[in-house]
C-alpha cells in the first residue's frame, strides 16, 4: 500500500526553541493535511497543502508542500508547552483516502 | 464545525465475544467515513473505507470477516470486532469527510478496546 513516511520519531525541545517534522512519499501526493493529536486525545485537523510549492502560515505554525508534490513539512517557530503532542501528515493520493505518515512526538520543556 | 461521534469510548469484552463501535457524523452527511487502528505510541492505520450503500473497501491484511463495517445511512457507519482476541485490543478511530475533494478529516474521539 502507500506509504508516507515521516520523521523524526521524537523531537524534544527547551521552550522557545524551534521544531520541525518532515513527510515524504515515494509517489506524487494528491494533497496533504496535518493534524495534531494530545496524549489521550484524537487527531486534529490543522491544515490543508493541494498546490505544487504551497506555504501556509498559522501563527507560530509555517507549513510547506514541495515542488514535487512529494514531500511537505511543519515548522513550529518558539515553541510553547501547549504544542505538545504528536503531529501527523496524511497523504491523499489519487483516490478517497488518507494515508498518515508515522507521526512526531513533540516534547517541550519549559 | 463538523462533528463526528464515535461510541463508545472504551469496552472491555473477554475473548470470542464481539463489539459493535458506532461512528455517526452529526451535522454533515458523509458517504465515506474511513476506520483506523491506532497502537499505542504508533500511527494510524487506515482498515477500511466505509462506503455508504455498498461494501467497504479493505486495506491489504485487514480480515474483513473479523472487522464487519456496515454503512446503512448517510450519518452512520459501524464496525463490529468479531470473535475478539487479546490481539485486537486497541484504539479504534474512525472519520469520516464532507463532500468535496479537498475537505478535511473529521474523527471521532476513538473507542479504547481492551480484549481480556
Amino acid at each position: 500500500g502507500q506509504q508516507v513516511m515521516q520523521i523524526p520519531q521524537y523531537q524534544h525541545v527547551q521552550e522557545g526553541e524551534d521544531f520541525t517534522t518532515y513527510c515524504n512519499s515515494s509517489t506524487t501526493l494528491s494533497n496533504i493535511q496535518w493534524y495534531k493529536q494530545r496524549p489521550g486525545g484524537h487527531p486534529v485537523f490543522l491544515i490543508q497543502l493541494v498546490k505544487s510549492g504551497e506555504v501556509k502560515k498559522q501563527k507560530r505554525l509555517t507549513f510547506q508542500f514541495g515542488e514535487a508534490k512529494k514531500n511537505s513539512s511543519l515548522h513550529i517557530t518558539a515553541t510553547q508547552t501547549t504544542d505538545v503532542g504528536t503531529y501527523f501528515c496524511a497523504g491523499r493520493y489519487n483516490f478517497n483516502k488518507f494515508y498518515f505518515g508515522s507521526g512526531t512526538k513533540l516534547n517541550v520543556k519549559p | 464545525g463538523a462533528v463526528v461521534s464515535q461510541h463508545p469510548s472504551w469496552v472491555i469484552c473477554k475473548s470470542g465475544t464481539s463489539v459493535k463501535i458506532e461512528c455517526r457524523s452529526l451535522d454533515f452527511q458523509a458517504t465515506t467515513m474511513f476506520w483506523y487502528r491506532q497502537f499505542p505510541k504508533q500511527s494510524l492505520m487506515l482498515m477500511a473505507t466505509s462506503n455508504e450503500g455498498s461494501k467497504a473497501t479493505y486495506e491489504q491484511g485487514v480480515e474483513k470477516d473479523k472487522f464487519l463495517i456496515n454503512h446503512a445511512s448517510l450519518t452512520l457507519s459501524t464496525l463490529t470486532v468479531t470473535s475478539a482476541h487479546p490481539e485486537d485490543s486497541s484504539f479504534y478511530i474512525c472519520s469520516a469527510r464532507e463532500s468535496g475533494a479537498n475537505s478535511p478529516l473529521h474523527f471521532g474521539n476513538g473507542t479504547r478496546l481492551t480484549v481480556t
